[in-house]
């Protein structure tokens, strides 16, 4: 069974650093590029940041570029993502989920994000 | 940054009804299209990707079309269990742009 769980959230002052991590079980996480997609309470999904399977490639949305870093230890079959600089903005519940290619057609891919993590919750005030 | 917007924001249907939700895409990205159902207090759902293949265990009810910068989900007749917020994604390059989302009750 594919399970992700996240951990790390809480409670920290605008300008403060948390680090989140999730614990991933049920499939070959070195073989997937993986996310993390945020939700503030109350509204839609946002993509925050993607890894590839060796960590050599990383890609942020503009708004966390320079305050997030996504990282992943594949010996420990665990993602992070250490955010710094934390904004009142950044609150939200934070997913990570695995990024899956469906199939490809010529050297197109197609895939989605198809597990995903319950969340863990980060609250930025003062 | 391409832009993914949904319409409407928000919908009330019958049950048995054909609704149907649009997203467009301010550039075109091809079939890279997917599609997620997220009901209250739970993860978001994969419904759809590439456009309009179906995910594996989603019921037939729910189908996609389109290409480039215009694309629809369709329930063909909605059921009490599809009351969600509905959302697409771009999955072509990074960054994996959401639409703002689709509410979804039921009349």
């Amino acid at each position: 069974e594919v399970q992700l769980v996240e951990s790390g959230g809480g409670l920290v002052q605008p300008g403060g650093s948390l680090r989140l991590s999730c614990a991933v079980s049920g499939f070959t996480f070195s073989s997937y590029w993986m996310s993390w997609v945020r939700q503030a309470p109350g509204k839609g999904l946002e993509w925050v940041a993607k890894i590839k399977q060796d960590g050599s490639e990383k890609y942020y949305v503009d708004s966390v570029k320079g305050r997030f870093t996504i990282s992943r230890d594949n010996a420990k079959n665990s993602l992070y993502l250490q955010m710094n600089s934390l904004r009142a903005e950044d609150t939200a519940v934070y997913s990570c989920a695995r990024d899956w290619v469906g199939h490809c057609s010529g050297n197109n891919c197609y895939g989605a994000h198809d597990f995903w993590g319950q969340g863990t919750l980060v609250t930025v005030s003062s | 940054d391409i832009q993914m917007t949904q319409s409407p924001s928000s919908l009330s249907a019958s049950v048995g009804d054909r609704v149907t939700i649009t997203c467009r895409a301010s550039q075109g990205i091809s079939y890279h299209l997917a599609w997620y159902q997220q009901k209250p207090g739970k993860v978001p759902r994969l419904l759809i990707y590439a456009a309009s293949t179906l995910q594996s265990g989603v019921p037939s009810r729910f189908s996609g079309s389109g290409s480039g910068t215009y694309f629809t989900l369709t329930i063909s007749s909605l059921q009490p269990e599809d009351v969600a917020t509905y959302y697409c994604q771009k999955f072509n390059s990074a960054p994996y742009t959401f639409g703002q989302g689709t509410q979804l009750e039921i009349k």
